[in-house]
């Protein structure tokens, strides 16, 4: 079934450095792949979603492009503020048609001033 | 307003006693589910309903029953409880079909003492 791999956490960063998260599926065909965001003391949010290989998914400054070869969809920011402090999560859907998301194990970031 | 609303946001109890969680969504979504966050942030799927049918149901003990009396509202009961079963509850909703975004409510601390 279709799997998520994220790297681990966590991740510290002064402010305005550059972020990436790894994120890396196996999957059966070329699921919708996503990445989610919380907030201390929230839900989960969506953060971006890419729909088909060599998509672009784009938010709040975040990037991450749909990679088939490599099969990767990396998390991206130029310039992180401190207000980007959260947990981020990678998602694709199972394989079983159910409307579920697999979600990867989350990375914590954490942006100092 | 709220898309995705649950109640309590928090919720200690003692071992043994019974509890419910309420959700309701507003974004006319088919489908709805439970997962489960641990203390490390991992997500677990537990149930999904669509149109009121359960349709996911996990490995998930029987002192957890979830409820749909209409597809706006899923609620969790869990019997018996026990210190393990301490953790954020989230529920989400969809549209239900592949490659449709979840949306959160803010989840449910559960503290079991």
């Amino acid at each position: 079934g279709n799997s998520v791999t994220q790297m681990e956490g966590p991740v510290t960063l002064s402010e305005e450095a550059f972020l990436t998260i790894n994120c890396t599926y196996t999957a059966t065909g070329y699921p919708s792949l996503f990445w989610y965001v919380q907030y201390p003391g929230e839900g989960l949010q969506l953060l971006l979603k890419a729909t088909k290989a060599d998509d672009k998914g784009s938010n709040k400054g975040f990037e991450a492009t749909y990679r088939k070869e490599t099969t990767s969809f990396h998390l991206e920011k130029g310039s992180v503020q401190v207000s980007d402090s959260a947990v981020y999560f990678c998602a694709l859907p199972t394989s079983s048609n159910t409307g579920k998301l697999i979600f990867g194990q989350g990375t914590t970031l954490q942006v100092k001033p | 307003d709220t898309a995705v609303s649950q109640t309590p946001k928090y919720l200690v109890t003692q071992m043994g006693n019974d509890k419910s969680i309420k959700c309701e969504q507003n974004l006319g979504h088919d489908t709805m589910y439970w997962y489960k966050q641990d203390s490390k942030k991992f997500l677990k799927i537990m149930f999904s309903y669509n149109n009121k049918e359960l349709i996911i149901n996990e490995t998930v003990p029987n002192r957890f029953s979830p409820k749909s009396p209409d597809k706006a509202h899923l609620n969790l009961h869990i019997n018996s409880l026990e210190l393990g079963d301490s953790a954020v509850y989230f529920c989400a909703s969809s549209l239900g079909a592949t490659n449709s975004p979840l949306h959160f409510g803010n989840g449910t601390r559960l503290t079991v003492t």
